[in-house]
């Protein structure tokens, strides 16, 4: 059973840069794991961010960005604002099925 | 915009079936993958699985053997069955848009509906 591995908790101040990041029990994780990434605040469904590792969405904001970092998927978000506040969620693709990472809170103090 | 509204019951017994359907409004369900992802109260999300417009499917491992999900184009909807329930598959269960390889994007989601697997 493949398990995606991710930080359970960050914590950074408005305006600095955190990385998050998204690992895969069966290896390193290349471009062809198609990552996504995702907010989700509480009470709401999730939003998506990234797509295809580094791919952003017409919504995405522009300090929100997608890499592969040392064998790992990465989302780092730079000049963080209050608002960024959330769980972060990586989804990898493993050739037909899909598993998500078990999320990041992200907390902006 | 497109939009995806999830719909069916709140409460299923042990051991009977789940069944939801997602509406895709403002537009069409060709062309994409249509997946249903699914969040137990104060945990991650789980992949179950998607169906592409054509009909094929592609499931969970974990739950492939009691999932089937379906499309009807003519609705412009897609449904999830999951038999055999338990406790442990009460959850948010949402829908959402894929675009096929190699976009790969999960973009258009539903707001989720509740799921509470209870006798």
């Amino acid at each position: 059973q493949t398990v995606v591995t991710q930080e359970p908790s960050l914590t950074v101040s408005p305006g600095g840069t955190v990385t998050l990041t998204c690992a895969s029990s069966s290896g390193a994780v290349t471009s062809g794991f198609y990552t996504n990434w995702f907010q989700q605040k509480p009470g709401q469904a999730p939003r998506a961010l990234i797509y295809s590792t580094t791919y952003k969405h017409s919504w995405t904001p522009a300090r929100f960005s997608g890499s592969l970092l040392g064998g790992k998927a990465a989302l780092t978000l730079s000049g963080v604002q209050p608002e960024d506040e959330a769980e972060y969620y990586c989804l990898l693709y493993y050739g037909g099925s899909w598993v998500f990472g078990g999320g990041t809170k992200v907390t902006v103090l | 915009q497109v939009q995806l509204q999830e719909s069916g019951p709140g409460l299923v017994k042990p051991s009977e079936t789940l069944s939801l359907t997602c509406t895709v409004s403002g537009g069409s369900i060709s062309n994409y993958y249509w997946s249903w992802i699914r969040q137990p109260p104060g945990k991650g999300l789980e992949w179950v699985g998607y169906v592409f417009y054509t009909g094929s499917t592609n499931y969970n491992p974990s739950l492939k053997s009691r999932v089937t999900i379906s499309v009807d184009k003519s609705k412009n909807q897609f449904s999830l069955k999951l038999s055999s329930v338990t406790a442990a598959d009460t959850a948010v269960y949402h829908c959402a848009r894929v675009h096929p390889m190699p976009t790969s994007a999960f973009d258009m989601w539903g707001q989720g509906t509740m799921v509470t697997v209870s006798s």
